[in-house]
């Protein structure tokens, strides 16, 4: 199985301040990467796929970035909006699989 | 806009069965695949099961292999997951979702089963 390594586990932040989660795969996976923001009980919603592209909807202020077999999401201004957790999912071959999260909160 | 509604969570004893439903609306049900992934309580997520469009097709995780199936009725816009033999890991919140290739872009809001004696 992909093992999808998620950092930091947790952090914290100020508004305007610039935030970057990480991924590492255990092995190469292309572009077939996800990421998807979760807030307190709802369901995650899809910000980026491709590893790259941003999805329907969601404030440019999200991008997500690769290099090798390292991905990373990127929040450039962070918003009041923007606290939860954070999600990388692999999808290159099964079982899909999800990184630990990331929790983010506001400072 | 998609909708997809999750039902049939609920409590149950281990080794006992249950099975969840997910009514889908706002897109051709019949073009996609389907999924459902799971949550245990302030846990992550874990995939759970995937099948193509006409059916014929499913994958599972080896965590739930043999135990739930995945199936579909394209005529009613419906997913279903049997699921048998519960366990108490199996504790979670359902979500089903629609697949894009390689990623869920949408999600139902989730129906919790909670596996216990």
């Amino acid at each position: 199985d992909i093992q999808m390594t998620q950092s930091p586990a947790s952090l914290s932040a100020s508004l305007e301040e610039i935030v970057t989660i990480t991924c590492q795969a255990s092995q190469d996976i292309g572009n077939w990467l996800a990421w998807y923001q979760q807030k307190p009980g709802k369901s995650p919603q899809l910000l980026i796929y491709g590893a790259t592209s941003l999805a329907d909807g969601v404030p440019s202020r999200f991008s997500g970035s690769r290099s090798g077999t390292q991905y990373s999401l990127k929040i450039s201004r962070l918003q009041v909006e923007d606290p939860g957790i954070y999600y990388c999912l692999q999808g290159y071959s099964a079982p899909w699989t999800f990184g630990g999260g990331t929790k983010l909160e506001l400072k | 806009e998609v909708q997809l509604v999750e039902s049939g969570g609920g409590l149950v004893q281990p080794g006992r069965s249950l099975k969840l439903s997910c009514a889908a609306s706002g897109f051709t049900f019949s073009n996609y695949y389907m999924a459902w992934v799971r949550q245990a309580p302030k846990k992550g997520l874990e995939w759970v099961a995937t099948i193509s469009t006409s059916g014929s097709r499913t994958y599972y995780p080896d965590s739930v292999k043999g135990r739930f199936t995945i199936s579909r009725d394209n005529a009613k816009s419906s997913l279903y997951l049997q699921m048998n033999s519960l366990k108490s890991e199996d504790t979670a919140t359902y979500y089903c979702a629609r697949v894009m290739a390689y990623y869920f872009d949408y999600w139902g809001q989730g129906v919790m089963v909670t596996v216990s004696s």
